[in-house]
């Protein structure tokens, strides 16, 4: 069974700092995708990335990276110099053959950048 | 590109009606999901239709049910509201199973 696990439920900074997001995978498949979605207060969730799972390359974009290891089966997610812009829940999916390719969800981590 | 719209935005019921809550899938997706959201949780699945047939269910009841139409339009019907279906309802899109999700605002809804 797949599983998803974001143990951070809340996180707090001052703009500038930067923070690293957590995630943590299950699952019994080779094959299979990780991805990274923001929730603003507005509610529509915002693709963010797309990785598979035979590509560890780490990724930059911008302010974002992100860091993913098989060996720990971890897929953190980092924003350098938070703005104010950047608060919101940001969710950690998972989806593999087992599971369809149907995402599971992780419970998110509210992510909060004061001025 | 047209985004993935859902109508109404805000839904009030009592427990025991019936609802009808709808998406418009982005132009060429021939995949939608619909997923629950309850406050402070991360989407629950409830199914997916490809084509126009269901092809993968999450855990919720029958009385959850689900149409796919050919002009990309969905729809999400929950009969007999109980209180715990207070949620916020999305649908996503994407072209393929596997590939990124296109979500729409969702439709909060609350049940009295």
């Amino acid at each position: 069974a797949q599983k998803v696990t974001q143990a951070q439920t809340e996180i707090s900074v001052v703009e500038k700092e930067d923070v690293t997001l957590d995630c943590v995978y299950e699952t019994r498949d080779t094959t299979y995708y990780l991805f990274w979605y923001k929730q603003p207060p507005s509610g529509e969730l915002v693709f963010l990335i797309r990785r598979n799972s035979f590509d560890e390359q780490n990724e930059i974009s911008g302010r974002y990276s992100w860091n993913f290891q098989k060996s720990t089966s971890s897929f953190n997610f980092t924003i350098t110099a938070s703005q104010v812009v950047d608060s919101a829940v940001y969710f950690c999916a998972l989806s593999d053959s087992g599971g369809s390719y149907i995402p599971t969800f992780g419970r998110g981590t509210s992510l909060i950048v004061h001025p | 590109e047209t985004g993935v719209t859902q109508s109404p935005t805000h839904l009030i019921k009592t427990r025991g009606q019936q609802v009808t809550l709808r998406c418009s899938s982005q132009s060429g997706h021939n995949t939608v999901s619909w997923y629950q959201q309850a406050l402070g949780q991360g989407p629950q699945f409830i199914f997916q239709y490809y084509r126009e047939e269901e092809n993968g269910r999450g855990n919720f009841p029958p009385r959850f049910s689900g149409l796919q139409f050919p002009n990309y339009s969905s729809e999400l019907n929950v009969n007999a509201l109980e209180l715990d279906d207070s949620a916020l309802y999305l649908c996503a899109s994407s072209k393929q199973r596997g590939e990124k999700l296109f979500f729409g605002s969702g439709t909060q809804l609350s049940v009295l």
